[in-house]
């Protein structure tokens, strides 16, 4: 049962605009969010997280919007760039421990 | 940042073999590792917990048997798939680190003939 729901799997967004990827969730215990990226055959690359008790984190040109009520996060990237192609995962976990639930993932293409 | 290692890379086997993967911190030490797998155009999905000096605890439907743990030191967990099928063909990734921020290693694909 996936717990973490990424449910569009692509995106594609032209080099200097926003990209905004979405996530949901299912799980009320969970408390602490995380983006990672990841290129094919790689391992996962963390880029930006968020606990429960904060509603906006930001780093740079990555921010996260967490929306408890709705059980909703999203990720923008202003400006985008063609480097930041890659699929983009969202992860969260629960009370003290560290295992991640992932979603799907959504591929994102920054075209010039 | 942190660095995670994983050997080796890529392997390839025959069915009915049994392959080792290591998962290594390189500079610092992690009481607990995961282990995650994933299918092509799936989420990674987590098999378990690697737990230096105790038993691993795996998710339901791993099979212990089948998969196994072992986190001798605090910065080396083994992985080892036994009998191997083509069905376990795929990329398994092992993490560490605390709950802020997990390091991922770079992952093993496994291909079995």
């Amino acid at each position: 049962d996936q717990q973490v729901k990424q449910n569009s799997p692509s995106l594609s967004v032209q080099e200097g605009r926003i990209s905004i990827l979405n996530c949901d969730y299912t799980n009320s215990m969970f408390d602490y969010f995380l983006w990672y990226k990841k290129y094919p055959a790689e391992g996962p690359t963390f880029l930006i997280s968020i606990s429960s008790i904060k509603d906006k984190n930001e780093d740079g040109r990555f921010t996260v919007f967490l929306n408890k009520s709705a059980k909703h996060l999203s990720l923008h990237i202003v400006p985008s760039q063609p480097g930041d192609s890659a699929v983009y995962f969202c992860a969260a976990s629960e009370g003290s421990g560290y295992a991640l639930n992932f979603g799907k993932g959504t591929s994102l293409l920054v075209t010039p | 940042g942190a660095v995670v290692s994983q050997h080796p890379s890529r392997v390839i086997c025959k069915s009915g073999t049994s392959v080792k993967i290591e998962c290594r911190s390189l500079d610092f030490q992690a009481t607990t590792m995961f282990w995650y797998r994933q299918f092509p155009k799936q989420s990674l999905m987590l098999m378990a917990t690697s737990n230096e000096g105790s038993k691993a605890t795996y998710e339901q439907g791993v099979e212990k048997d089948k998969f196994l743990i072992n986190h001798a030191s605090l910065t080396l967990s083994t992985l080892t798939v036994t009998s191997a099928h083509p069905e376990d063909s795929s990329f398994y990734i092992c993490s560490a680190g605390g709950r802020k921020t997990q390091y991922f290693g770079p992952g093993t694909r496994l291909l079995v003939l």
